[in-house]
């Protein structure tokens, strides 16, 4: 079983739409949760982070972790074509090692 | 945020010979930068951790040998694949995590170094 869970999609919406993006863990001791950005043939770029549980929220970008549950959310509103990427949800203990999703690919369609 | 640099983007080269690609810290300094790699609509995984002025942590199935990594300077690492073959095509891709009072340091990444293995 892996330790981080994610759908990799793909996720089409269109412009405008709320876009909800998710990851489930099975590691209690993950403390710091994390949300990349990923174009194509790019790396990834660090959206959102949180630590422990709780929301955050960043413009149109929200995260939500509950640690109860062993998942974290990613929110993003009003999406745009801009938004076509894949997201990563990352996570860690209080080391530096992140564990990854799989990446989930949206495509916002104009 | 800050920023990490890698070169090349892009390499293209024959079986048999060896690349380098840089890792740039460039508005901090980093102790520790980390090296991963990534294939086609897979996520990044990782394969080791590079500390500045000591070895390389290699993750388990890695080839130390192959995958030569030199932290020399707070603000630079390298990684050398070595006798590369068309099975090394891969995108590489390296972090660096900054300094943070509480060890929670964020970890930035570089653009990536797409490899190209004929």
């Amino acid at each position: 079983q892996k330790e981080v869970e994610q759908d990799p999609g793909p996720l089409s919406v269109p412009e405008g739409a709320i876009v909800s993006l998710n990851c489930t863990y099975s590691n209690s001791a993950f403390q710091y949760f994390m949300w990349y950005r990923q174009y194509s043939r790019k790396g990834p770029e660090l959206l959102m982070y949180t630590y422990s549980s709780g929301n955050k929220e960043d413009g149109r970008f929200t995260a939500q972790v509950d640690k109860s549950s062993k998942y974290i959310s990613l929110f993003i509103r009003d999406s745009q074509p801009s938004d076509s990427a894949t997201y990563l949800c990352a996570m860690k203990t209080s080391g530096s090692r992140l564990t990854f999703g799989e990446g989930t690919q949206l495509t916002v369609n104009p | 945020g800050a920023v990490v640099s890698q070169h090349p983007s892009w390499v293209i080269c024959k079986s048999g010979t060896s690349v380098k690609i840089e890792c740039r810290s460039l508005d901090f300094q980093a102790t520790t930068m980390f090296w991963y790699r990534q294939f086609p609509k897979q996520s990044l995984m990782l394969m080791a951790t590079s500390n500045e002025g000591s070895k390389a942590t290699y993750e388990q199935g890695v080839e130390k040998d192959k995958f030569l990594i030199n932290h020399a300077s707070l603000t630079l690492s390298t990684l050398t694949v070595t006798s590369a073959h068309p099975e090394d095509s891969s995108f590489y891709i390296c972090s660096a995590r900054v300094p943070g009072g509480t060890n929670t340091g964020e970890l930035f990444f570089g653009e990536g170094s797409r490899l190209t293995v004929l």
